[in-house]
């Protein structure tokens, strides 16, 4: 089955370090997003990109925060620096092309800022 | 108030009954999708309805465009089918998804 990779899977990190979390999209999927999921916002979208290019990052605090897609196999979400309220489970989805394509998730990246 | 309320929050079940959880939303939508996530897990699509009624195995998923409501259904639960289940609606013409806050169901052997 086709899979969404997210690295790592869990990240410990003291406060102020930076973050830097890996998405590989399904191939051939050319929409992805950021989503975060924490107990009390449940899931959020933080940014999403189609055809590598940004479309829409206004949940996502632009100070510490950015959302890349340097090629179309790899999309990263950096946290520069980190705080401890961003501890959360950081999930990657990608879809294919038409608007009638579901979903599919990576299993995410739990972060824990220390 | 959410544009999309899930109910209930939290639901008990043994094995082998018949569950139906709800989700009703308040928007325009293009397309309704009910997720499933196991505790400390992966977030995994079960469905994407955008009129009538999907079958998947156990799993039947309904919507009523007319009354913004779906549900879904798990006949003869298992003990394995204890997740969180969420719905997502998506807009028209958009990809981004407003989620549900989800049903947190157990079932019991």
């Amino acid at each position: 089955d086709a899979r969404v990779t997210q690295t790592p899977r869990h990240k410990v990190t003291e406060m102020g370090q930076e973050v830097t979390m890996r998405c590989q999209p399904i191939l051939g999927h050319n929409t992805v997003f950021w989503y975060r999921q924490t107990m009390m916002q449940g899931l959020e979208l933080l940014a999403y990109f189609r055809n590598r290019a940004p479309l829409d990052d206004s949940g996502m605090p632009k100070d510490r925060f950015s959302a890349e897609m340097p090629d179309a196999t790899l999309a990263t979400l950096k946290i520069q620096p980190s705080e401890p309220r961003d501890s959360a489970v950081y999930f990657c989805a990608s879809r294919g092309g038409r608007l009638n394509y579901g979903y599919t998730f990576g299993s995410g990246t739990r972060l824990t800022v220390v | 108030k959410n544009e999309v309320e899930q109910s209930p929050q939290n639901l008990t079940a043994q094995e082998g009954e018949f569950i139906t959880i709800n989700c009703s939303y308040s928007v325009g939508i293009s397309a309704l999708h009910w997720l499933q996530q196991h505790p400390g897990g992966g977030i995994v699509s079960l469905f994407m309805l955008s009129s009538g009624k999907k079958k998947h195995g156990r799993l039947i998923a309904t919507i009523n465009i007319q009354e913004k409501h779906s549900s879904l259904h798990i006949t003869a639960s298992h003990p394995r089918d204890s997740a969180v289940y969420i719905c997502a609606v998506q807009g028209y013409n958009t990809d981004k998804l407003i989620f549900g806050t989800g049903t947190r169901l157990q079932v019991f052997p």
